[in-house]
């Protein structure tokens, strides 16, 4: 199956950074979604984007399928911005409705 | 409120016990997904559902059953087969063809 990776895996900022949050995957794709989970769990869509570029206030995402990568970018980090990324793709022979993750990039923002 | 409703929050199984994980969305979606995700680790997809009385087995099936027999809902029955069922365990549903995934809040199951 598809194959994931995320990186960083830990990431330490001072409130006011800057970051970029890599996915490689491994096949071409053609769901590709970012997500934040909370400290209680909570999975919060950021992002779907299988190709492109967009963006959402702080946050930015861009995807490149033909070199089987994407980008997350937080600017003016926020400690609220604190949890877990995750990158999650789904191939075409799965129609995209299955995704697969990877194991997430931990941020932790300081005051 | 529109959403993805799980429960409990919190779970307890003893040696032996099947336990059963419910998730209901008001959402009219019509996909819906069970994942388990261990500490410090990605989401693992357990079974998946795209219509009624139709379900497909993901990555980690063993140990689990499902069943859907409304498009509202998507119960997951820990059976006593999965032998480390200890895990946070979180539901998700998409609209068919449009492949974004929104998810539940979890249920944390532990072994007494």
């Amino acid at each position: 199956g598809i194959q994931v990776e995320q990186s960083p895996p830990d990431l330490i900022l001072q409130e006011g950074a800057n970051s970029t949050l890599r996915c490689n995957f491994s096949d071409s794709v053609n769901n590709l979604q970012w997500f934040h989970q909370n400290p209680w769990g909570q999975l919060i869509n950021l992002f779907y984007i299988p190709s492109g570029t967009k963006q959402n206030g702080r946050l930015s995402a861009t995807t490149v399928a033909t070199e089987r990568y994407s980008l997350l970018y937080i600017s003016s980090s926020q400690t609220t911005d604190s949890g877990v990324y995750f990158c999650a793709v789904g191939g075409a022979e799965t129609s995209g409705s299955r995704l697969t993750f990877g194991e997430g990039t931990q941020l932790t923002v300081n005051p | 409120d529109g959403g993805i409703t799980q429960s409990p929050k919190y779970l307890f199984r003893k040696e032996g016990q099947n336990v059963t994980l419910s998730c209901e969305q008001n959402l009219n979606h019509d996909a819906m997904y069970w994942y388990r995700q261990d500490p410090g680790q990605g989401l693992r997809l357990i079974y998946y559902s795209q219509i009624v009385n139709d379900f497909q087995k993901g990555d980690i099936a063993e140990g689990y059953s499902v069943s859907r027999e409304k498009k509202e809902s998507f119960p997951l029955t820990v059976t006593s087969a999965q032998k480390n069922p200890t895990a946070f365990y979180l539901c998700a549903s998409s609209i068919t063809g449009q492949n974004i995934q929104y998810f539940g809040a979890g249920t944390r199951l532990s072994v007494l």
